[in-house]
Parts: structure tokens; C-alpha cells; sequence
């Protein structure tokens, strides 16, 4: 079975440029999860959303940061203008339907500002 | 609000040894309780879970965990290391009914030697 799917894996690129990160989750899983993962911090919640409506963002960072769900099979997460503070790896991860079903982790995409 | 304790940043055992990492929360109720590994360049693989019912749980690749509602704590056991182990380890706290909102862990890497 397919696994949570992000691309890119590595994204390097200059300050002030849009970033685009993509998932797409596990078929049949309706939540869906955005982390990022610091030295500084460890991993923080972003966002979350459940059946493609974002439940919680309260943990992104600022308006900068935007993330989208249009639907079953696929969600961005876009960083607009990106600063190197933002330098991290980003996390996807998705659960099926209920309350005690575990999150599973796409690879992760390692985003570099310069 | 809930919180997770991991005290041991770095743990280093020889391969054969018996392992245990450490990991208290803080939490109104008894919460969902998760251990996480990641290899490095990799996303976060489930080792596994406690909601409610027999305190010692049984994971994949021969880890288990103890709860102790005593001394708010969920700690990883392997009797014995394989170098295959060498990854970093997370635990996790979910307010209960739900696995949705989770609060890691700042992780312990594990260094196994020979």
C-alpha cells in the first residue's frame, strides 16, 4: 500500500520566493496533517484538517504561511514570500476515520531558504 | 494544557543490551499515548499505542511500553538491541477520544554500538 506521498523531497531556494509543499494522503484517510520539525522547536502542528475543512491552525506561525485541501487526495501547504527562519523539514501525515486511529508520516520534505 | 517529557536527549547501549527510554506527560486524564521512530531522512513510523485496557502493549519490532497512571509515564522497552535500531525516538500524547491533536516528545536518538 502507498504511503502518505510528499514532494518535493528537497527544496532549496532564495528568500522572498514562493514555496509550494504537496501531500497526498493515504486513500481512504480523511484526516490530514501539517508538521514542521526543527533542531529549536521539534515537531510542531501546523494544521490539521478532517473531511478536506481545516480544524485547527492555530499553530501557524503567521500570515505567511497558507494551507489548502481541495480535496480527498491532496493538500498544499504554501509559504509566501519564504524567510530563512522557515528552513525546516515539513511533515504530512494522515489517520483514517475515528477517534483512535493513529497518524502515519510521509518522508518529509527539507526545505532550505537561503 | 498537555505536555510531554522526554529527559534523555542521547542514549547510547550496545547491540544485545536491553533498552528503556523514558517519557512522563502531563495530562488531566489518562490521554492516547504513542511512541514514534524516525530514521534519519525518514518520516515518522508508528511503534505503538495505548488508550485504555492492559497497561503493557506489545509494537512492532519487539518493542513494548509500560503505562503507569502513577507515575504519569510511558516508557519503550526492548530487551535486547539491534544496530537497526539506531534511529530517534518520539513519544506522544493525544487528548483522549481523539489521536487527532498531538504533542511530541523533544525525542532521545539512540546510538547503538558494537
Amino acid at each position: 500500500d502507498a504511503g502518505v506521498i510528499q514532494s518535493p523531497r528537497h527544496e532549496v531556494t532564495e528568500m522572498g520566493q514562493e514555496v509550494t509543499l504537496r501531500c497526498k494522503p493515504i486513500s481512504g484517510h480523511n484526516s490530514l496533517f501539517w508538521y514542521r520539525q526543527t533542531m529549536m522547536r521539534g515537531l510542531e502542528l501546523l494544521i490539521y484538517f478532517n473531511n478536506n475543512v481545516p480544524i485547527d491552525d492555530s499553530g501557524m506561525p503567521e500570515d505567511r504561511f497558507s494551507a489548502k485541501m481541495p480535496n480527498a487526495s491532496f493538500s498544499t501547504l504554501k509559504i509566501q514570500p519564504s524567510e530563512p527562519r522557515d528552513s525546516a523539514v515539513y511533515f504530512c501525515a494522515t489517520s483514517g476515520a475515528g477517534t483512535s486511529q493513529p497518524q502515519h508520516f510521509g518522508d518529509g520534505t527539507r526545505l532550505s531558504i537561503l | 494544557a498537555q505536555s510531554v517529557t522526554q529527559p534523555d536527549i542521547h542514549i547510547t547501549v550496545s547491540e544485545g543490551a536491553s533498552l528503556e527510554l523514558r517519557c512522563n506527560y502531563s495530562y488531566g486524564a489518562t490521554p492516547y499515548l504513542f511512541w514514534y521512530v524516525q530514521s534519519p531522512g525518514q518520516g515518522l513510523q508508528l511503534l505503538l499505542k495505548y488508550f485504555s485496557g492492559d497497561t503493557l502493549v506489545q509494537g512492532i519490532k519487539g518493542f513494548e511500553a509500560e503505562f503507569k497512571r502513577s507515575q504519569s509515564s510511558f516508557n519503550l522497552r526492548k530487551p535486547s538491541v539491534h544496530w537497526s535500531d539506531a534511529a530517534e525516538y518520539f513519544c506522544a500524547v493525544g487528548a483522549p477520544g481523539t489521536a487527532s491533536k498531538l504533542t511530541f516528545g523533544t525525542g532521545t536518538r539512540l546510538q547503538v554500538t558494537l
